[in-house]
């Protein structure tokens, strides 16, 4: 499965949308691109996922760049229990392997 | 919903000991389970894969002998830590995928389990 790169940290302010970037340059055409969130101690939680278009659901939206070589989460409206580390993963639908992921912070 | 619950969330116990870590899916029946392991301000790391009525599959440099997977329902997978040592105190958490989900649905993950050998 292709790699991921995200930031290691993001601040962002509550209420105020935020834009989390995964590159996967390596991404292959049966690929797709999934968004989960860990909060500490507990499993990860599914966000949203997609192939090539855009998608969004009542937790955020999936921006995937025209090559897909990069991706962008965005939290339209973050609030403090968004903190979390959040991961990009790449996968056909079977095996994930994370990354290390964004440690997001959201500050009042 | 997709619900997979972890049983216990908590463990501790003495070394040389082995440890049954129980997933299950209580509102979908799951063809396919997944095992990871998470130490400390580490992300998760594939252990398994686990196929109802067929052996598991292991990552390279997961010992079968050490984590024994059993999946032999479509509800139901368990990971025993076989003669469990300080070095094997973890967070082990699974997840797992509908049956008859059309190819790429996500993956549920359970809250996972702490087990800590003294």
């Amino acid at each position: 499965d292709a790699k991921t790169t995200q930031p290691t940290s993001m601040d962002c302010a509550e209420g105020r949308a935020a834009n989390l970037p995964c590159n996967h340059s390596t991404i292959s055409g049966n690929e797709y691109v999934y968004w989960y969130r860990q909060i500490h101690s507990q499993g990860p939680q599914y966000i949203i996922h997609g192939l090539k278009n855009n998608e969004t659901n009542e937790m955020a939206s999936l921006i995937i760049t025209e090559d897909r070589k990069s991706s962008t989460l965005i939290l339209p409206h973050a609030t403090l229990r968004d903190t979390a580390v959040y991961y990009c993963i790449v996968s056909t639908g079977n095996q994930f392997y994370f990354g290390t992921g964004t440690s997001l912070t959201v500050i009042p | 919903g997709a619900v997979v619950s972890q049983h216990p969330s908590w463990v501790i116990c003495k070394s040389g000991t082995s440890v049954k870590i129980e997933c299950r899916s209580l509102d979908f029946q799951a063809t396919t389970m997944f095992w990871y392991r998470q130490f400390p301000k580490q992300s998760l790391m594939l252990m398994a894969t686990s196929n109802e009525g067929s052996k598991a599959t292991y990552e390279q440099g997961v010992e079968k002998d050490k984590f024994l997977i059993n999946h032999a329902s479509l509800t139901l997978s368990t990971l025993t830590v076989t003669s469990a040592h300080p070095e094997d105190s973890s967070f082990y958490i699974c997840s797992a995928i509908k049956q008859g989900s059309i190819k790429n649905q996500p993956q549920h993950f359970g809250d996972g389990t702490r087990l800590s050998i003294l």
